[in-house]
């Protein structure tokens, strides 16, 4: 079975610029989440998407923000990006997000702002 | 959300035992144990998770204690493959709306050596 997959894997953008990254979960999962990791932060918690809807979110500014598509893939985007947006953004899948499930990770989105 | 704590770092020789521990004094009767690892700017990968019982699949072996404060993360013949940031995780089972979001801490490096 095909892993989670992440395009693009790397991406260049400059300041004030917006930009749209994109998860492939794993075939049968239901539920998707963000993650940004930063050198300074580390591994935070963006937003999770279940049935096309956001059901979480995690502390970060209206700048960045999410959709689900009917097929489980799901997109997010940040727009007038700052140099602090500069980050490795993850997508993790998992069947339905319940109580039992494994959340497992793409490769990841290598975002560098200038 | 339960914090976890861990030693920074921690080196290994190839082919010998890697124990990894991992402080979780303030987790809840519901919350699970996770391990997840990250080699290099890749995505983080699962390795195990537990409840309360030990936990053994092909990568690795979790140790809880009886108290649930504190755990063990065995990787038995460790190889210069394994050299990653380990993570012990608990996991936030979000009970209003179903979910769940995953709270990393800063992680244990693991150098395997020859």
């Amino acid at each position: 079975k095909a892993g989670v997959t992440q395009t693009p894997r790397y991406l260049i953008k400059t300041r004030g610029q917006q930009v749209t990254l994109s998860c492939s979960p794993i075939s049968g999962h239901r539920s998707v989440s963000w993650y940004q990791q930063t050198p300074g932060q580390g591994l935070q918690f963006l937003f999770e998407y279940f049935s096309e809807t956001q059901r979480n979110k995690g502390n970060f500014p209206g700048r960045f923000s999410g959709r689900q598509f009917s097929n489980s893939r799901s997109e997010m985007n940040v727009s007038t990006l700052e140099l602090g947006d500069s980050a490795l953004y993850l997508c993790a899948s998992s069947l339905s997000g319940g109580s039992t499930d494994t959340q497992y990770f793409g490769p990841g989105t290598r975002l560098t702002v200038l | 959300d339960a914090k976890t704590t861990q030693p920074p770092s921690m080196d290994c020789a190839e082919g010998r035992a890697a124990n990894l521990p991992c402080n979780h004094s303030t987790i809840s009767g519901n919350e699970y144990v996770y391990w997840y690892r990250q080699i290099h700017s890749q995505g983080p990968q699962y390795i195990i998770h537990g409840l309360k019982n030990n936990e053994t699949n092909e990568m690795a072996s979790l140790i809880i204690t009886e108290d649930r404060k504190s755990s063990t993360l065995i990787l038995p013949h460790a190889t210069l493959r394994d050299t990653a940031v380990y993570y012990c995780i608990v996991r936030v089972f979000i009970l209003t709306g179903g979910g769940n979001k995953l709270t990393f801490g800063t992680g244990t490096q693991l150098k395997v050596e020859l």
